[in-house]
């Protein structure tokens, strides 16, 4: 059962672009929307999270946009960079369901220098 | 180093036989998770603890998985009877958990395990 749906699979940009990347969920339980990014053979790491009451969440050059209404939320990765190559994985989770995590599919970001 | 630790960091082993990994969590979090992971997915829930007490399990789960967190420190995930589709890596995260309110999920390197 997919309940957290992402897209695109994989994403090639140009150094100094703009990454997007987005999800949709279907549990309104969820209360929680953290983003992760991956290198091979690391764990992930908690990039950026956001929470429902907000609609959007910014740190850095990475930015959540958050619709409650659609379902949706994005990662947008501002002036991306060579090392901001990576798998980025979305997530969500509830409070009701003991804080665990449901995982998008990921999507294999490449950027180009 | 304070964050998430997991041993062994590989692991290879022949079908039918039985495997064990630890799991260190960030002192003081009260929450630990196990998650899988297969290449090209993302992480799937496992189970997890609120200290001692294992509070959930995912179907993923079959009766050959067990896992355990004694004192509410250290978690080991132990498969018995490895099948060559245990092979995935095996991911620990831990987190403050419901006393703080925070869901934030800190992950370890993880496991890999290779049943040949």
């Amino acid at each position: 059962q997919q309940q957290v749906k992402q897209s695109p699979q994989s994403l090639i940009v140009q150094k100094g672009g703009i990454s997007i990347i987005n999800c949709a969920y279907e549990n309104t339980a969820f209360d929680y929307f953290p983003w992760y990014q991956q290198f091979p053979g690391k764990g992930p790491a908690l990039l950026i999270a956001i929470r429902p009451d907000v609609s959007e969440k910014k740190e850095g050059r990475f930015t959540i946009s958050f619709n409650k209404s659609a379902k949706q939320f994005s990662l947008h990765i501002m002036d991306s960079q060579p090392g901001d190559s990576a798998t980025y994985f979305c997530a969500a989770s509830g409070s009701v369901s003991g804080s665990r995590l449901t995982f998008g599919e990921g999507t294999q970001l490449t950027v180009n220098p | 180093d304070t964050g998430v630790s997991q041993n062994p960091r590989h692991k290879i082993t022949k079908r039918g036989q039985n495997v064990t990994f630890r799991c260190d969590p960030i002192s003081e979090h009260n929450r630990l998770y196990w998650y899988r992971q297969t290449l090209g997915q993302g992480p799937e829930f496992l189970t997890y603890f609120q200290n001692e007490a294992q509070l959930e399990k995912s179907r993923l789960l079959s009766d050959r998985f067990s896992a355990e967190r004694p004192k509410g420190s250290f978690s080991t995930l132990e498969i018995q009877r490895t099948e060559q589709g245990d092979s995935a890596m095996y991911l620990c995260a831990s987190s403050l958990g419901a006393r703080s309110r925070s869901y934030e999920q800190y992950f370890g390197p993880g496991t890999r395990l290779t049943v040949t």
